[in-house]
C-alpha cells in the first residue's frame, strides 16, 4: 500500500522561480492537507482540502496555490519562490470520520537559494 | 485562537528511566489531543489520541482539563522510542490540527 505519496522528495530553486509540489492518496479518503515544518514550529497547516472541488486557507497560506484535482490528488504550487518558503513540506489525507489526520507522505525537502 | 505548547526541545533519558514529554494547550472549547511520532527517516504517525484512553508502545497520555495539559508518559524507555513526538489538537474546525513544535527524545543505552 502506497498510502501518501508526494513527489519530489527533493528540490532545489532560486528564488522566482515557481514549482508545484504533488500529492496522492490511494486510501478514497475525502480530506487531503499540506503542511510545512520547521525547526521548532512544528506542523503549520498551508491549506486543506475537505472534499473535491474545495480548498480552503490554513495557518500560512501566503506565497502558495493549491488545486485538488480530483479525489486522489492535492497539488501545491509555488508562484515565486522565496527564502523563506524553504522547509520541508508535507501531504496529508484523512478519511474524516475522527478528528486526527491519520496518513501522512514522506516529505518534500525544498530549498530557496 | 488555538495553541499547542511543548516546552523542551528535546529530552535525553536512559534506558529504563521514566519519560514525560510535556504538552500544553489553550484551546475556549472542547478539543481532542493527539500524540504523533516521527522515527527516524520513517513517516510522521499517529501515536495515540485522548480519546481512545489507549497505551500505545507502552505510552499514555491523560487529557488534564484544569491543567490544559496532555503529557505523554511511559514508565521504562527503550532505546527504540527515540524518536520527534509531537503534540496536536484539534478544534471544532474539522481535522484542522494544529501542532506543538516537537520534542525530541533520545534514549542512551
Amino acid at each position: 500500500n502506497a498510502g501518501v505519496t508526494q513527489t519530489p522528495k527533493f528540490q532545489v530553486l532560486k528564488t522566482g522561480q515557481s514549482m508545484t509540489l504533488q500529492c496522492a492518496q490511494d486510501m478514497n479518503h475525502n480530506s487531503m492537507y499540506w503542511y510545512r515544518q520547521d525547526p521548532g514550529m512544528g506542523l503549520r497547516l498551508i491549506y486543506y482540502s475537505a472534499s473535491e472541488g474545495t480548498t480552503d486557507k490554513g495557518e500560512v497560506p501566503n506565497g502558495y496555490n493549491v488545486s485538488r484535482l480530483n479525489k486522489r490528488e492535492f497539488s501545491l504550487r509555488l508562484e515565486s519562490a522565496a527564502p523563506s518558503q524553504t522547509s520541508v513540506y508535507f501531504c496529508a489525507s484523512s478519511d474524516s470520520r475522527g478528528r486526527e489526520v491519520g496518513h501522512f507522505g514522506d516529505g518534500t525537502r525544498l530549498s530557496i537559494l | 485562537a488555538q495553541r499547542v505548547t511543548q516546552p523542551e526541545k528535546l529530552l535525553s533519558v536512559f534506558k529504563g528511566a521514566p519519560v514525560e514529554l510535556k504538552c500544553n494547550y489553550s484551546y475556549s472549547g472542547s478539543p481532542e489531543l493527539f500524540w504523533y511520532v516521527q522515527y527516524s527517516r520513517q513517516r510522521l504517525q499517529l501515536l495515540l489520541r485522548h480519546i481512545s484512553r489507549e497505551s500505545i508502545k507502552g505510552f499514555t497520555a491523560d487529557l488534564n482539563k484544569g491543567e490544559t495539559s496532555f503529557h505523554l508518559k511511559k514508565p521504562f524507555a527503550q532505546e527504540e522510542d527515540s524518536a520527534m513526538y509531537y503534540c496536536a489538537l484539534s478544534g471544532y474546525a474539522g481535522n484542522m490540527l494544529t501542532f506543538g513544535g516537537g520534542t525530541r527524545l533520545m534514549v542512551k543505552p
